[in-house]
């Protein structure tokens, strides 16, 4: 079965650690995205990729990193210099205009 | 102002009501737009891309005014299984293969025996 697949779903971490989060497709799409949700918004972009080894930010980028060394995968680091981390984030790439979602992670910073 | 604008809700009706969404955007270059359900905890789905002339999929009907700068989902004999939060997305232009969309906030929708 093709489609995106993102783990963990629940993840919870200390103040102040570093944790990333994975995001793997099989779907053969160029393009790849990272959105974190918050209750009452819209889901917002932190980064994108549209190739291997290339990334663009988002509107909210600060306090995120991302790699893409694969054209399957699209890791997202949560630093501690991102000032509200727990939100619910969403890994999607692209057909056609079309975004394909992950299941999502849930992030708890206790 | 909003890119994307959308009555949060609740919108609660009876099982068979019409019940009617519209979301307003700010972009008139805007080149595509689409509804997404999203279920609660759950991520989005596309439902239906809303073209110009207007698009209908079963019981759901996708309208675009772009004079007005709006689109709107229409959908007949809601069943329970309409329970969701539909999220209006517009795509403000496309960087290479990468579609940046917009999403609004949503608009939840209960459907109730």
């Amino acid at each position: 079965d093709g489609g995106i697949t993102q783990s963990p779903k629940y993840l919870f971490r200390k103040e102040g650690q570093n944790v990333t989060l994975s995001c793997e497709q099989n779907l053969n799409h160029d393009a790849m995205y990272w959105y974190r949700q918050d209750p009452g918004q819209g889901l917002r972009l932190i980064y994108y990729s549209q190739i291997v080894n290339d990334f663009q930010k988002g509107d909210i980028a600060e306090g995120y990193s991302v790699s893409r060394e694969k054209k399957e995968s699209f890791p997202l680091t949560v630093t501690s210099a991102q000032k509200n981390p727990t939100a619910f984030y969403l890994c999607a790439s692209t057909r056609y205009n079309e975004q394909f979602f992950g299941p999502g992670t849930r992030l708890t910073v206790l | 102002r909003k890119e994307v604008e959308q009555d949060p809700g609740p919108f609660n009706v009876p099982e068979g009501a019409t019940v009617a969404f519209n979301c307003t955007y700010s972009n008139s270059a805007s080149q595509s737009f689409f509804w997404y359900r999203q279920d609660c905890r759950k991520e989005p789905k596309l439902l239906m891309s809303v073209y110009s002339s207007g698009n209908e999929d079963g019981r759901f009907t996708a309208q675009l005014n772009r004079a007005s700068q709006y689109i709107s989902l229409l959908i007949r004999d809601s069943k329970l299984s309409d329970s969701a939060t539909y999220l209006c997305v517009v795509n403000f232009g496309n960087t290479g293969t990468a579609s940046k969309l917009t999403f609004g906030t949503g608009t939840r929708l209960q459907v109730t025996l």
